[in-house]
C-alpha cells in the first residue's frame, strides 16, 4: 500500500513557465514533507520541506504548498529552467523521524 | 567536510554471489537507511537503523542483510536469494528532519 503517491510519472514544461508537481499521502500521522531532486546516477538532493503546521514554504524559485485536509502537497517551480529537468521525489516523515517514505517520483522536462 | 560515502560507484557481480555495498557517514547521524531505485519506480526502503546494533526491515528486505556495528557504517549485503539484484542502491542518514543521501552504487549482476 503506497503511503506517498505521485500520480504523474512525467511532466513537460516550457522554459520560463511554472512547473507544478503534485503529491498525495494517506497517513495523517505524517508531520513533515520533503521534496528531493534527482539526476540520473546521482543521489537525491534536498530541495525544500514543510511542516504539517504550515501551509506554504518558499525558497527562491521553489514553493511547497500543503493542504492537510486533502492530504495533498505540491511543489511549484517558477520560472522553470532547463537545469530543473530531473526526477522529483516527494517524501514524508512522522514526528519520531523513524523512517522516510518516498513517492515514486515525477520526471520533469523543461523545454528550452 | 561531512557527508556520506558509498563505494564503489559501479559494481559488477556474477549471479549467485553475495556482494556487500559500503556506506559510511561522518555526520554523527543516528539513523541510516538503504534504498533501492529501479527504472520507473520510486525509492523503496530496504532496511533502516535508528541506533547502533539495531535495525529494522523496510518494504523490500527479502534477499538483503545489514549490520550496524558502528554509528558511522551501515553496510548492505545483497545475497544470492535476492531475485532481481541489479539496481541503483542509495544509502542515507538522518538527524531529525534532515536526510542526506550518498552518491549511490549501481550494482549489475551478470
Amino acid at each position: 500500500d503506497q503511503q506517498v503517491k505521485q500520480n504523474s510519472p512525467s511532466l513537460s514544461v516550457q522554459e520560463g513557465r511554472i512547473s507544478i508537481l503534485n503529491c498525495d499521502y494517506t497517513n495523517s500521522m505524517f508531520d513533515y514533507f520533503l521534496w528531493y531532486k534527482k539526476y540520473p546516477a546521482e543521489g537525491p538532493t534536498f530541495l525544500i520541506s514543510i511542516s504539517s503546521i504550515k501551509d506554504k514554504n518558499e525558497d527562491g524559485r521553489f514553493t511547497v504548498f500543503l493542504n492537510k485536509s486533502a492530504k495533498h502537497l505540491s511543489l511549484h517551480i517558477v520560472p522553470s529552467q532547463p537545469g530543473d529537468s530531473a526526477v522529483y521525489f516527494c517524501a514524508a516523515m512522522g514526528t519520531s523521524y523513524d523512517k522516510v517514505i518516498f513517492g515514486p517520483g515525477t520526471s520533469l522536462s523543461v523545454i528550452p | 567536510d561531512g557527508g556520506i560515502t558509498q563505494s564503489p560507484k559501479y559494481l559488477f557481480r556474477k549471479e549467485g554471489q553475495n556482494v556487500t555495498l559500503s556506506c559510511e557517514q561522518n555526520l554523527n547521524h543516528d539513523a541510516m537507511y538503504w534504498y533501492r531505485q529501479d527504472p520507473g519506480q520510486g525509492l523503496r526502503l530496504i532496511y533502516y537503523s535508528q541506533i547502533v546494533n539495531d535495525f529494522q526491515k523496510g518494504d523490500i528486505a527479502e534477499g538483503y542483510s545489514v549490520s550496524r556495528e558502528k554509528k558511522e557504517s551501515f553496510p548492505l549485503t545483497v545475497t544470492s536469494a535476492q531475485k532481481n539484484p541489479t539496481a541503483f542502491y542509495l544509502c542515507a542518514s538522518s538527524m531529525g528532519l534532515a536526510v542526506y543521501f550518498g552518491p549511490g552504487t549501481r550494482l549489475t549482476v551478470l
